[in-house]
């Protein structure tokens, strides 16, 4: 991996289904790995930013892992809602040295549907 | 809380025209950033800088300039303007460049070039 997949790059789920989708990056010089959730006509925000092997962490229905020898960080969303519908982004940052410089997926677009 | 403020948000300029977009956060934000979004890509970086006084080329900055004289104000130029400079863009800042520091991203630009 020379830079970060995300897969798939769109879903489409029923509220109350639980979902997960993966971030790749690649794992040498890892420094830090954020989620990011975008909705339509609005701008980024920073869900979670994970720094250790093993990280877990958890905002409300949503968490995250992750394993920097392999690559991945996976992010899931459990009993989705369709608040919850938005393009998902993931960001390395490998480390340089210098100033926070990040690497973003091309995102997951997540729609829940009732 | 105002955040990172742009603008303008939508603007439409003819081949060769020049323009600046506007870029300000009220957080004391050291690190500031600009991306530009086009479809089915990731987020790129323009340019970014660590401080007043200090900036730096990103992954495409060809066909733009920056300057920050003040730690609130990033605008970024375009000179001559360019139909592949039609994009969103994103402007974006973070306490420090460390790399557990998220990210905080303006609403966009949109900008046509025609």
């Amino acid at each position: 991996i020379l830079n970060v997949e995300q897969s798939p790059q769109s879903l489409h789920v029923q509220e109350g289904d639980s979902t997960n989708f993966t971030c790749s990056f690649p794992s040498s010089n890892f420094y830090a790995l954020h989620w990011y959730r975008w909705e339509t006509a609005k701008s980024p925000e920073a869900l979670f930013v994970m720094t250790l092997n093993g990280d877990e962490k958890k905002k409300g229905r949503i968490s995250a892992t992750l394993n920097t020898k392999e690559g991945y960080s996976y992010l899931y969303i459990k009993g989705s809602q369709p608040e919850d519908s938005a393009t998902y982004l993931c960001a390395f940052i490998k480390y340089t040295g210098t100033a926070s410089k990040l690497t973003f997926g091309t995102g997951t677009r997540l729609q829940v549907t009732l | 809380n105002a955040g990172v403020t742009q603008t303008p948000k939508f603007r439409i300029l003819k081949i060769g025209q020049s323009m600046t977009l506007q870029c300000t956060q009220d957080m004391n934000h050291n690190y500031m950033y600009w991306y530009r979004q086009d479809p089915g890509m990731g987020l790129k970086l323009i340019y970014y800088s660590v401080g007043a006084g200090i900036t730096d080329k990103g992954e495409v900055p060809n066909g733009y300039n920056v300057s920050r004289s003040t730690t609130e104000d990033f605008p970024l130029r375009l000179e001559l303007a360019a139909p592949s400079q039609t994009s969103v863009y994103f402007c974006a800042s973070s306490y420090g460049g460390d790399s557990n520091q998220p990210q905080h991203f303006g609403d966009g630009t949109r900008l046509s070039i025609l």
